[in-house]
């Protein structure tokens, strides 16, 4: 069973504001993902990150989103000014190295609601 | 870049049949190949994971084919029940420094009683 543990479970926010979820990374996993799901199933990797160094992420998440993962302290995700478009599904997951082969464990996610 | 197709998109089976769920993809790179299971309001729980140089791998009641020629990924529920009745994708990745999956678009499981 995975350990990535992702809080809060459920979000709302009106749009405008700003949305911040969290992701503790399974013990021992320098490198965490993160993914959003729509309501029609669809995934859309954000950023990933190798200990607190940014690896990759898409342009959307260059201009709206920030992310982190500080050392001692949980990953996050912020969105700076939520859109209705951004309502999703918002998952986190870790794996033990970079390498193509490596198992990527997903938490619970976080589910995000702009009203 | 890659394209991941699943099928089908949804599945109603009995208790006790099997299901198969199969998955084509489309980047002759694609060297890591996995199962998730996602159950309603919950994340993606991992099920099986195979590499590129694996055809074929069970547990637990799972088994995962891989058709490298005809670049499909399979996975077969034998023996199903009711806890199985959940959404399955298939998520692969290509070679390369930190590549992101590519996820199929889901098959929903409906395990009859």
């Amino acid at each position: 069973n995975s350990k990535v543990i992702q809080t809060p479970r459920y979000l709302v926010k009106g749009q405008g504001q700003k949305a911040k979820m969290r992701c503790i990374p399974e013990k021992g996993h320098p490198v965490v993902f993160w993914y959003q799901q729509n309501k029609n199933n669809e995934f859309k990797f954000l950023i990933n990150f190798q200990n607190q160094e940014v690896l990759q992420q898409i342009d959307m998440t260059e201009k709206r989103f920030s992310a982190e993962c500080p050392s001692n302290s949980p990953c996050s995700l912020e969105i700076q000014s939520s859109e209705a478009g951004d309502s999703a599904l918002y998952l986190c997951a870790s794996s033990l190295s970079w390498a193509s082969a490596e198992t990527l464990y997903f938490g619970s996610g976080t589910r995000l609601t702009v009203l | 870049g890659e394209q991941v197709e699943q099928r089908p998109p949804h599945l109603s089976v009995r208790e006790g049949d099997s299901a198969i769920i199969i998955c084509t993809y489309t980047d002759s790179a694609t060297a890591y190949f996995s199962w998730y299971k996602q159950e309603a309001g919950a994340g993606l729980q991992l099920l099986m994971s195979v590499l590129s140089n694996v055809d074929r791998k069970e547990e637990q009641g799972l088994t995962v084919l891989l058709n490298k020629k005809d670049k499909r990924l399979s996975l077969n529920l034998t023996a199903a029940h009711p806890g199985d009745s959940a959404v399955y994708f298939c998520a692969v990745r290509t070679t390369g420094f930190a590549s992101a999956l590519t996820f199929g678009s889901g098959t929903k499981v409906i395990v009859l009683p």
